[in-house]
């Protein structure tokens, strides 16, 4: 079974900063890897995803992970924060079946100071 | 093209009663998944419908079901309300099954028990 931790409920980083979240993952299987965000009273919206290609994945808005299976890390980083960026950010971890075996980390909310 | 819609976006019920939720996915979309979310559990996993037939379901009691419509349009059901059903409730659709590719989400139904 899969299973994703994110580590940081709360992250605040100020305007314009390097924002780091962190994703750790187990799966039997080679995973498939994403990062959704949620904004307030909102459904998830897909940021980006790993399906055994690139390493490296880039994203909408900015926002870029990298997969090391070394370290079964999937950190979602971007080089400038900006306040449209304050939101909940969910990593996922899945193993290519069907519904159940999609599995969400709790997920890690991003404040962004001015 | 019209992105997953999910009907009413909020309620309120009492316990003991019965609630039914819609969601209309992505046109070309033929599988459905729900998740419940609350700031306790986190994203949970309900079920997953594909072409009518529900192909996976989560740990919910028997008061949460589900159905899929030739349309792929999905409702679920929640009966006998409890308190602890408050909660956001999220659909998402996908082409064949979201797993590899990832899932698009519609901004959820908001329920309130009281």
């Amino acid at each position: 079974a899969q299973s994703v931790t994110q580590l940081g409920s709360h992250v605040s980083v100020s305007e314009g900063a390097l924002v780091l979240l962190r994703c750790n993952y187990s799966s039997s299987v080679p995973p498939y890897l994403f990062w959704y965000v949620q904004y307030p009273n909102q459904g998830l919206q897909l940021l980006l995803k790993y399906t055994s290609a690139a390493t490296l994945v880039k994203g909408i808005n900015g926002f870029e992970a990298e997969f090391k299976k070394s370290e079964t890390s999937f950190h979602l980083t971007k080089p400038s924060a900006h306040m449209s960026d304050a939101a909940e950010y969910f990593c996922a971890v899945s193993d290519g079946g069907y519904g159940q075996n999609f599995v969400f980390g709790p997920g890690t909310r991003l404040s962004v100071l001015p | 093209k019209a992105g997953v819609t999910q009907t009413p976006r909020y309620l309120i019920k009492t316990r003991g009663q019965q609630v039914t939720l819609s969601c209309s996915p992505i046109s070309g979309h033929r599988s459905v998944s729900w998740y419940q979310q609350t700031p306790g559990q986190g994203l949970q996993f309900l079920f997953e419908y594909f072409s009518e037939t529900q192909r996976n379901k989560g740990n919910f009691p028997g008061r949460f079901s589900g159905r899929q419509f030739s349309n792929s349009r999905s409702e679920m059901n929640v009966s006998t309300l409890e308190l602890g059903d408050s909660a956001l409730y999220l659909c998402a659709s996908s082409q064949v099954g979201g797993d590899r590719y990832g899932y698009t989400f519609g901004s959820g139904t908001r329920l309130t028990v009281v």
